[in-house]
């Protein structure tokens, strides 16, 4: 089963608006990250959280953490029509040296409508 | 600027054909890797690598087998493609000092009639 169960799977927003997105793990992580695919294309990795930090800013984006509830969330605010695009977390659990082996989640499709 | 390629964007093969994906990354990476991505399933992996000539296996590695000869060169065969392995084929690659930071290649749509 997925490590990372994203919440919503759709979401469609208007330009300007605040887009949330969801994010729960199963097992203990060393780290939690967000990227962003653009449709037909690669990853792009956007923020790393580690697990002992609570909250983590970067631009229009704001990661939380909640180790206690095994949930991340990623708020996007004052969202643009380039924001169109999945959203997708990813574990590092560790224990597996140093190859970075991550588990992704099946992300979160953000619509933004001009 | 961070680059990781693959060798096509579409491919369309014909079932039992022998095929080749094809990653290179300029990084000096030491980690690559190789997932597979489909609707409702999120990113998958198959294969990784976490130094030249050394491979383990990830979460879905049948029917697929890896080669890493060279540092920046990772490649993923299919010995004989069947029509379930028809998706988006996505190749990534990190560094042993910051391991868990994966940059992207493009991706590559394979179609197998």
């Amino acid at each position: 089963s997925q490590q990372g169960e994203e919440d919503p799977q759709a979401l469609s927003i208007q330009e300007g608006e605040n887009a949330t997105m969801n994010c729960s793990y199963k097992t203990s992580i060393n780290n939690l990250q967000w990227y962003r695919q653009n449709s037909g294309r690669g990853l792009v990795h956007l923020i790393l959280i580690r697990s002992n930090e609570r909250e983590k800013h970067s631009g229009r984006l704001r990661v939380t953490l909640d180790t206690s509830k095994k949930s991340s969330s990623l708020l996007i605010t004052a969202s643009r029509a380039a924001d169109t695009a999945s959203y997708f977390c990813a574990t590092d659990v560790g224990g597996s040296g140093n190859t970075g082996k991550l588990i992704f989640g099946q992300g979160t499709t953000l619509q933004v409508k001009p | 600027d961070v680059k990781v390629t693959q060798s096509s964007r579409y491919l369309v093969k014909r079932t039992g054909e022998k095929v080749f994906l094809e990653c290179v990354q300029d990084m000096d990476h030491e980690n690559m890797f190789w997932y597979r991505q489909d609707p409702g399933l999120g990113l998958r992996l198959i294969y990784f690598s976490y130094d030249v000539k050394m491979k383990e296996k990830g979460d879905i590695p049948e029917g697929y087998s890896v080669s890493r000869e060279k540092k920046e060169r990772f490649s993923l065969i299919l010995e004989s493609a069947s029509t379930n392995q028809t998706s988006m084929y996505l190749c990534a690659s990190s560094s042993w000092t910051v391991p868990y930071e994966q940059y992207f290649g493009p991706g590559t749509r394979l179609t197998v009639t």
